[in-house]
Formats: structure tokens, C-alpha cells, sequence
């Protein structure tokens, strides 16, 4: 089983709709969590960190639940610039970041 | 400001061959990351310095794979003897604080293709 675990998708939504992707985490002791985006054949660049109380950015919310191990994503009033792929990403300690292997979202007109 | 820079871009070699892959972290950055990241997965972490010292280097498939960074600034991965199993994407990022969990800030990559 690997250690952060993504639906990789892809969700396929229209322009304006609400979508919203989970990742699974399997070490407790996890620290840090984030978000990354990832354009087709570009880097990778942070979209957020995810708090543990939840936070929002824009049209963009992120949710931790420790007890059940788990992170999401929800983005609102979907853009055609929200298509790309989202990392989930987790720090345990020490120097290792471990990355999801990412769930891809098109977003449609 | 600049920001991380890879060189080189793209890389063919035959199998057998060394390949030397250079990263230019942004400047005053403490930290550095190596990263492998094959088609449709997420970066796979591979070592880790802070300035020069190299301080977790168990993601490193094998002894074919060794970094450095000298002055802890510019750091180079080698990796010796490549095989067709190595073609990947190799991407570092930069990160200012040394701290763990802080954001990462990724080069373009180099696509390695070993023939």
C-alpha cells in the first residue's frame, strides 16, 4: 500500500461546478500537508498548505481529518485554468516529502 | 528573482553511460531536494541536502546513484552505468529554511532517456 494514496481520475466537470478530491494518508505521525498543482509537462508548485482547523484560498478549501487520515480539496466555480493535475503531499518528519501521484481534473466549457 | 534551474534539459544516452545532472538551486536557499518522477506518478523523493551536508540520501534506488553539492549552492546527480529502467523525469527543488515541511520550490526537470 503506498503511503498517500489518490483517486488519480480524471474527473471530467463543466465550467462553474464543485469538485472535490480526497487523499489518504497512512503514517500518523504525518506533520504537514499540502496541496500542489501540476500542469501538463511543467513542475510541480505549491497550491496550499492545509491546516488542521481547514482553510480557504479564494475558490480553493482544504480540509484535514487526523483521525481518519485523510485530506481533501474542494474547489468552487470551476475555470478552464483549473485543469492540471493535484498533488497531495505529505511531510512525516525528518527531510522525506512524500508525494500522491496525483488526480487529474479537466474542467470543460 | 530566478528562480530553480536544471541543466540540461533533455538527456539521451546509451546504457552503460554516466549521466551528470546539474541543478542551480534559488539563490540563499538552504535546502535541496532530488526528485525522480515517472509518467503519471508523483515525484518520488531521492535525497536531501542542507547546504552542503547530505542528509538523507534513502530514496537513492542504488549505489549507480550519488549527489553532491559541494558548496551548498549548485548540486549535481550522477548516476553511473544508467539502464533503460532509469529514463525518468529528474526534477530538484529548493526550499529557503532547512526547515521540514516548508514550501518546495521545483526546476523545470531533465528528461533522461538511456537507449
Amino acid at each position: 500500500r503506498k503511503e498517500v494514496e489518490q483517486d488519480p481520475g480524471p474527473f471530467n466537470v463543466p465550467e462553474g461546478a464543485t469538485v472535490a478530491f480526497n487523499c489518504t494518508y497512512s503514517n500518523s505521525a504525518s506533520q504537514s500537508f499540502f496541496w500542489y498543482r501540476q500542469d501538463c509537462r511543467k513542475e510541480p508548485k505549491l497550491l496550499m498548505s492545509v491546516y488542521s482547523s481547514g482553510n480557504e484560498d479564494g475558490r480553493f478549501t482544504a480540509q484535514l481529518n487526523r483521525a481518519s487520515q485523510y485530506i481533501s480539496l474542494l474547489i468552487r466555480d470551476s475555470k478552464l485554468s483549473d485543469s492540471a493535475t493535484y498533488l497531495c503531499v505529505v511531510y512525516r518528519g525528518g527531510f522525506k516529502t512524500i508525494f500522491g501521484a496525483g488526480t487529474r481534473l479537466f474542467v470543460k466549457a | 528573482g530566478a528562480g530553480v534551474s536544471q541543466s540540461p534539459r533533455y538527456k539521451v544516452t546509451k546504457r552503460g553511460q554516466d549521466v551528470a545532472l546539474r541543478c542551480d538551486p534559488i539563490s540563499g536557499h538552504v535546502s535541496l531536494y532530488w526528485y525522480r518522477q515517472a509518467l503519471g506518478q508523483g515525484p518520488e523523493f531521492l535525497t536531501y541536502f542542507n547546504y552542503e551536508a547530505q542528509q538523507d540520501k534513502s530514496g537513492l534506488p542504488n549505489d549507480r546513484f550519488s549527489a553532491e553539492r559541494p558548496e551548498g549552492s549548485i548540486s549535481t546527480l550522477t548516476i553511473q552505468r544508467t539502464e533503460q529502467r532509469d529514463s525518468a523525469m529528474y526534477r530538484c527543488a529548493s526550499a529557503p529554511s532547512g526547515q521540514g515541511g516548508e514550501t518546495q520550490y521545483f526546476g523545470p526537470g531533465t528528461r533522461l532517456l538511456v537507449l
